[in-house]
């Protein structure tokens, strides 16, 4: 039982690049996070997924844009990468109505030079 | 969400009860006190959780006050796999869409 898996764990970007987080979780779980965190500033929520083919947009969307096709994926996407959106991220999921109770990831840390 | 007030940082000794303070006194009715940590380098692990009773699982214990305006987390008998960032965090039960306010946390190092 994996749990939360994330991929990649690290990466570094040029200014402009793109690339996709992938999250997958095995716990069949309904509800998907992603987050990232920053020195200083704590988890700040970017989106999430109450289900399959929906997501909305959390504290700090933009720049980021995400996709859940299938139940147990979670993708993160970034168009054009920018300096500010170094950072570690963590995709976290949970059960429908224990939204408080998430399992996390170990994290990606990009960089974007 | 209440906002919650806690230490920045704390030590203590290998084997002993560590007790980690969180002053939520603006927590409304419905909302709960969750607790997570964070080790250096992974991801937040839930912990424990409560409204307004005590409660205890194989990880540690949650201590409310009866006006429920601060909780305690109780890690019985700390090791030194336990020094980690811990966050109070108050939010309601059916908190769809996971808006999680992590805060700073305390610092907990846990020293032989």
């Amino acid at each position: 039982n994996a749990g939360v898996t994330q991929t990649p764990k690290f990466r570094v970007l040029k200014t402009g690049q793109s690339m996709t987080l992938l999250c997958a979780q095995d716990m069949n779980h309904e509800y998907m996070y992603w987050y990232r965190q920053d020195p200083g500033m704590g988890l700040r929520l970017i989106h999430y997924s109450v289900g399959e083919g929906t997501t909305a947009k959390g504290e700090v969307p933009d720049g980021y844009n995400v996709s859940r096709l299938k139940k147990q994926n979670f993708l993160l996407g970034l168009e054009s990468a920018a300096p500010s959106q170094t950072s570690v991220y963590f995709c976290a999921s949970s059960y429908a109505g224990g939204g408080n109770i998430q399992y996390f990831g170990a994290g990606t840390r990009l960089s974007v030079l | 969400d209440a906002k919650t007030t806690q230490p920045t940082s704390m030590d203590c000794a290998e084997g002993r009860a560590a007790n980690l303070p969180c002053n939520h006194s603006t927590i409304s009715g419905n909302e709960y006190v969750y607790w997570y940590r964070q080790i250096h380098s992974q991801g937040p692990q839930y912990i424990i959780h409560g409204l307004k009773n005590n409660e205890t699982n194989e990880m540690a214990s949650l201590i409310i006050t009866e006006d429920r305006k601060s909780s305690t987390l109780i890690l019985p008998h700390a090791t030194l796999r336990d020094t980690a960032v811990y966050y109070c965090i108050g939010a309601r039960i059916y908190n769809q869409g996971g808006k999680l306010i992590f805060g700073q946390g305390t610092e907990l190092s846990v020293k032989p």
